[in-house]
Formats: structure tokens, C-alpha cells, sequence
């Protein structure tokens, strides 16, 4: 089985400040991990993916995230924050073998970014 | 455009009235899905359809009725609904169920209040 938890349902930041948004998954088999984005009025937008390939995951918008499995973590990080990327942020885990491949979602971490 | 497209964006509709939503993909994807995103809720599935064969109902009540002719469209129906079921609706589709490692295309949802 698998649960995903995001730390802090609300995240603010200044323009230019470091983005990190923290989520921690549960999995009894190896994952695959995801985020997505969802901006206001708007269906969810993949922005990266863990797919058992290279830990530290580029995705759109200057985003990444690093797959640490000691720490079961996938924290998503961006350098300098702008203000277009207020928005509601996904964390995602789902299975990477078997039958049941459902994704399993978190809670979402709403994102500010104050100018 | 996200490749997922969902009409109406905003539907209001009364405790009798019976409606549908309509969702459509030209991305050759097989499997397709309907969410239900309430406020300070995780996502929950509702259905899942892979090769326009439902393969899930995660204990939807039957006034919500899903239906997939082909594998590029999926509708649900509702009929009877009650205040609590005012929620954004959301449309995604993936490669076949068992490629979770594709990630999901979401549409951007319909947002329905019941009144």
C-alpha cells in the first residue's frame, strides 16, 4: 500500500527566495513519484516524474526534485521563486510493479509568493 | 490546451435536474478517468475506464453514472444530486492503466454547484 503526506498545507515565499515543498511517501514496493501543479481554475499539470532512473528530476518551469529513499522523501525545490508560480502544488505516489497502479494523492500545498 | 478537453467549464444545476459532463482526448490515450476535488479533500477517483471498459468504481453513488463510447470520450451523467456534491470536476487520461510511469493529462474541470 502507499500514502503520500505534504508538510504544510500553506507555503509562503518572497519573489526571488528558494521554493521547497516537502512531501514524504509510504510505499511497500518501489515507487514512482510525481508532481503536479494546479493553477487557479485549472485541471493538474504534471511538472516531473520519478521513474526509477536518475534521482534528481528536472521538470517545467525551473522545478526539481530528488528522490531520497533513506528519508522516503520527494521534496520539490525551485532556486528563485516568481510570482507566476503561486499555485496549488501535488504530490503524487502510485506503484512501479503490479496490478494496482492507482495514483495515491496528497493533500496539495498552496503556494504564495509575495512580491 | 491540455489535450484533455471538458465541457462545461461551470455548470449550476438543481436537486432534480439531470445533466452530464462531457470529457474528450485526442492523445491516443486507452484509459480515462473522472475525479472529484473538493476543498481540503484528497483527489478521489471516482472511475476508471481503460480500453472504454470501466475497470473501477470506487463506491461513486449511483446518481453519478459514467459512460465511455470510445476510448477518445467519457460522460457523466448526473441525476438527483445533493449540495454536497458541488465540487470541481476533473477529466484525466494516461497510456493504459498498467503504465502508470506516463503520468496523467488532466482536463480543466467542471466546476458544479448543486443548489
Amino acid at each position: 500500500a502507499q500514502s503520500v503526506t505534504q508538510l504544510g498545507s500553506h507555503v509562503s515565499v518572497s519573489e526571488g527566495a528558494l521554493v521547497l515543498l516537502r512531501c514524504n511517501y509510504s510505499s511497500s514496493v518501489p515507487p514512482y513519484l510525481f508532481w503536479y501543479v494546479q493553477y487557479p481554475n485549472q485541471g493538474l499539470q504534471l511538472l516531473l516524474k520519478y521513474t526509477s532512473a536518475a534521482t534528481l528530476v528536472k521538470g517545467i518551469n525551473g522545478f526539481e526534485a530528488e528522490f531520497k529513499k533513506s528519508e522516503t522523501s520527494f521534496h520539490l525545490t525551485k532556486p528563485s521563486a516568481h510570482m507566476s508560480d503561486a499555485a496549488e502544488y501535488f504530490c503524487a505516489v502510485t506503484a512501479n510493479a503490479g496490478n494496482n497502479r492507482k495514483l495515491i494523492w496528497g493533500l496539495g500545498t498552496s503556494l504564495a509568493v509575495n512580491p | 490546451e491540455t489535450g484533455v478537453t471538458q465541457t462545461p467549464r461551470h455548470l449550476v444545476m438543481g436537486m432534480t435536474n439531470k445533466k452530464s459532463l462531457k470529457c474528450e482526448q485526442h492523445l491516443g490515450h486507452n484509459a480515462m478517468y473522472w475525479y472529484k476535488q473538493s476543498a481540503k479533500k484528497p483527489l478521489e477517483l471516482m472511475f476508471v475506464y481503460n480500453f472504454k471498459e470501466q475497470t473501477e468504481n470506487n463506491s461513486v453513488p449511483s446518481r453519478f453514472s459514467p459512460e465511455c463510447p470510445n476510448s477518445s470520450h467519457l460522460f457523466l451523467h448526473l441525476h438527483t444530486l445533493q449540495p454536497e456534491d458541488s465540487a470541481l470536476y476533473l477529466c484525466a487520461s494516461s497510456q493504459p492503466k498498467g503504465q502508470a510511469n506516463y503520468g496523467y493529462t488532466f482536463g480543466s474541470g467542471t466546476r458544479l454547484t448543486v443548489v
